[in-house]
């Protein structure tokens, strides 16, 4: 399968703990997106990454969110000392963006559903 | 700013019968992009369409059609004859090249199509 995928798809930890999520994008694309969900809500953004460069960090990523993409593969986002505030659907979806086709769709894995207790 | 409105929280319809789903977008980029997606009950969100700012075109899918209007900042999506397997909570999407290129999403319509 060639989609985006993510792991894990289900986390339940204790307020406090830190959790890590991790994001591989379909290969070759260059673009990597996290987004949060919350139920019936829109997707929110978090953050992007062009190949390794995270470009653009949302006001809801506070200084407990922190993101990477060694090598402009895969993707890792870590949430430390997590509340209960912090419960969602995180999302990942990547894209293939470049020259004429800037504004290419993004696709979506199933998602990480966490919950903290 | 960029902003993706959709004014219809829930729409039901009995199986066959047409139904629109409305979205209003507001941006200051000049070019810019629209997105529909489609989340299911298994939560993955599934990319339908996409449409450039300098293509007003309408387009046909199958049951699905898209209307894009720029007088009326608006890119409203219809299925026709729809089915059982519509049911799914549908996103309005929104990117623009000047102002990032993250994807506003609107709040989502969830339709329901009773057989």
């Amino acid at each position: 399968d060639t989609g985006v995928s993510q792991d894990p798809r289900h986390k339940i930890t204790k307020r406090g703990q830190n959790v890590t999520f991790r994001c591989d994008p379909i290969s070759e694309h260059n673009r990597l997106y996290w987004y949060r969900q919350t139920l019936g809500q829109g997707p929110e953004f978090l953050t992007y990454f062009q190949n390794e460069a995270q470009l653009e960090k949302s006001r809801l990523l506070s200084d407990r969110f922190s993101a990477e993409r060694p090598k402009g593969s895969f993707s890792t986002l870590e949430i430390q000392r997590t509340e209960q505030g912090d419960s969602a659907m995180y999302l990942c979806a990547s894209s293939l963006a470049r020259g004429a086709n800037r504004g290419a769709e993004a696709f979506f894995g199933q998602g990480t559903r966490l919950t903290v207790v | 700013a960029q902003k993706v409105t959709q004014a219809q929280t829930e729409i039901s319809v009995v199986e066959k019968e047409d139904v629109t789903l409305d979205c209003v977008y507001e941006t200051r980029d000049t070019t810019y992009y629209l997105f529909w997606y489609k989340q299911p009950p298994s939560g993955e969100l599934v990319f339908l369409i996409r449409r450039n700012s300098f293509d007003e075109q309408n387009e046909i899918s199958g049951r699905y059609s898209w209307n894009f209007q720029k007088s009326t900042s608006s890119f409203n999506f219809t299925i026709t004859a729809s089915q059982v397997v519509d049911s799914a909570v549908y996103f309005c999407a929104l990117s623009g090249t000047n102002t990032g290129n993250q994807f506003y999403f609107g709040t989502g319509t969830s339709l329901t199509v009773i057989p």
